[in-house]
């Protein structure tokens, strides 16, 4: 079945270490994003890519950095994380259609910073 | 500022329609009205968008006013499985990714037996 699969599926991270969650479509989607979600908050985007080889900050990009070197991997990586970061964090894709887009989404990675 | 408000909560009987009601008075003329549900502990899924038009998929029907100023996502006949949050979102149209989905607080519904 295609989709968006997303890996690990839970971490437990001691501060300071660097993570690296990956995220694999087989959509052949151009753009993917990568989302945090946090207790009893709706989700916040972290960055973007619009194309292969095209990255994009969002709304809370400070402490994560992506690459887009292919079409169908799109990493987030934690230089070094800190216990702000805990959060689920969900990978999506999308085909980008004329003024429309419709986003297709993992099944997340749930990671705890101590 | 929030571009959309859901009401919290909603419960609904199973086998009956569930009506859930979004407001957007600031919606610009090229911004799509997006419909995505999560439930627990899984990835947001879509559900159904519409730009001005009535819309009607496998899933749900969107109703949007004349005026666009707000919606009604209505699951014609609610499963316990269709208990989810379920996220009212407006968006430009245009090919950015940048352009993203603001995931308020929606709307929590839960059906009951």
């Amino acid at each position: 079945i295609a989709g968006i699969t997303q890996a690990p599926t839970s971490q437990i991270l001691a501060a300071g270490r660097r993570m690296t969650l990956r995220c694999t479509q087989d959509m052949r989607h151009n753009a993917m994003y990568w989302y945090r979600q946090d207790l009893g908050l709706g989700l916040r985007l972290i960055h973007y890519s619009n194309t292969a080889g095209t990255t994009g900050k969002g709304e809370v990009p400070d402490g994560y950095s992506v690459s887009r070197a292919n079409t169908d991997d799109f990493p987030l990586t934690l230089a070094s994380a800190v216990p702000s970061q805990t959060s689920v964090y969900f990978c999506a894709s999308s085909d980008k259609g004329l003024g429309e887009e419709t986003q297709y989404f993992g099944p997340g990675t749930r990671l705890l910073v101590l | 500022d929030a571009k959309t408000t859901q009401p919290p909560s909603m419960d609904c009987a199973e086998g009956r329609a569930a009506n859930l009601p979004c407001n957007h008075s600031t919606i610009s003329g090229n911004e799509y009205v997006y419909w995505y549900r999560q439930i627990h502990s899984q990835g947001p899924q879509y559900i159904i968008h519409g730009l001005k038009n009535n819309e009607t998929n496998e899933m749900a029907s969107l109703i949007i006013t004349e005026d666009r100023k707000s919606s009604t996502l209505i699951l014609p006949h609610a499963t316990l499985r269709d208990t989810a949050v379920y996220y009212c979102i407006v968006r430009p149209g245009g090919n950015n990714a940048g352009n993203m989905l603001t995931f308020g607080g929606g709307t929590r519904l839960m059906v009951k037996p």
